[in-house]
C-alpha cells in the first residue's frame, strides 16, 4: 500500500502569510493529486502534477520524485483559501484508484 | 468542464430503509468511483467501476452495492441502511487511469 502522509495536519495563518502544505508518499508514482475540500463537502480537483511545479494563480504545486515528496504552497493566503487540503496519490493494487492523504485543515484569519 | 452530479445534497433515511445515491458524470469518463468520508478516517473508497457493468470493490464495500448500466451514471445502493452508515458519500469521475478526477458536491446522508 502506497503510504500517503501530510503535514500539518492543522495550519492557522493570518491573511496575506505564505502558506506550505507537504506531502509525503512512500512507492514510486506517475502522478500527484493535490485536492481542496470547503465546508459543505465538494471536492475541487487544484493540480495533477508528474514532474516540477505547476501554478494556477496564488496556488503552486511542486514535486520531487527521488525524494518521494510535494509541496502545495499558496501565496498571498486570503480567508476565502480556508479549506481541507488534501493529497493522493495512485494506489500500488490499481492505477486507477487513489489513495488519499488525511488532509490539512487550513484556517486564514483576515 | 466536465460535471458530476449527485442527485441529493442532503438525505435522511430510516434504518431498514433501501437508499440509492445517484451520480452522473457528462463527459464519457470511463471510470467512476464512490468513497465515503469521516471524520478522522478521511476518505476510503467503497466501490469503483472502470465500464459499463464492470465494477470492483474498494475497501470498505460491506453493506453497499452498486450498480453501472450506462455509462454515465453510478449508483450507490445501501441495502438495509444502518446508522453506522450515515456519512458524506462523494462520486468522482475520471476519463481513465492516468487521468484527472473531477469529484461531485457530496450527499451528507443520516441514518436514523
Amino acid at each position: 500500500k502506497n503510504e500517503v502522509e501530510q503535514s500539518p495536519q492543522n495550519l492557522t495563518a493570518q491573511e496575506g502569510e505564505f502558506i506550505t502544505i507537504n506531502c509525503s508518499y512512500s512507492v514510486g508514482i506517475s502522478a500527484l493529486h493535490w485536492l481542496q475540500q470547503h465546508p459543505g463537502g465538494g471536492i475541487v480537483s487544484l493540480f495533477m502534477l508528474s514532474s516540477g511545479k505547476k501554478k494556477h494563480g496564488r496556488l503552486i504545486a511542486t514535486i520531487n520524485i527521488q525524494e518521494k515528496h510535494s509541496s502545495l504552497h499558496i501565496t498571498a493566503s486570503h480567508p476565502r483559501d480556508s479549506a481541507v487540503y488534501i493529497c493522493a496519490v495512485p494506489a500500488l493494487t490499481s492505477g486507477s484508484r487513489l489513495t488519499f492523504g488525511e488532509g490539512t485543515q487550513l484556517t486564514v484569519n483576515p | 468542464d466536465v460535471k458530476v452530479t449527485q442527485s441529493s445534497r442532503y438525505l435522511v433515511k430510516r434504518t431498514g430503509e433501501k437508499v440509492f445515491l445517484e451520480c452522473v458524470q457528462d463527459m464519457d469518463h470511463e471510470n467512476m468511483f464512490w468513497y465515503r468520508q469521516d471524520p478522522g478516517l478521511g476518505l476510503r473508497l467503497i466501490y469503483f467501476s472502470y465500464d459499463v457493468k464492470m465494477k470492483e470493490k474498494g475497501d470498505i464495500p460491506e453493506g453497499y452495492s452498486v450498480s453501472r448500466e450506462k455509462k454515465e451514471r453510478f449508483s450507490l445502493i445501501l441495502e438495509s441502511a444502518s446508522t453506522n452508515q450515515t456519512s458524506m458519500y462523494l462520486c468522482a469521475s475520471s476519463l481513465r487511469q492516468g487521468y484527472g478526477y473531477t469529484f461531485g458536491s457530496g450527499t451528507r446522508l443520516t441514518v436514523v
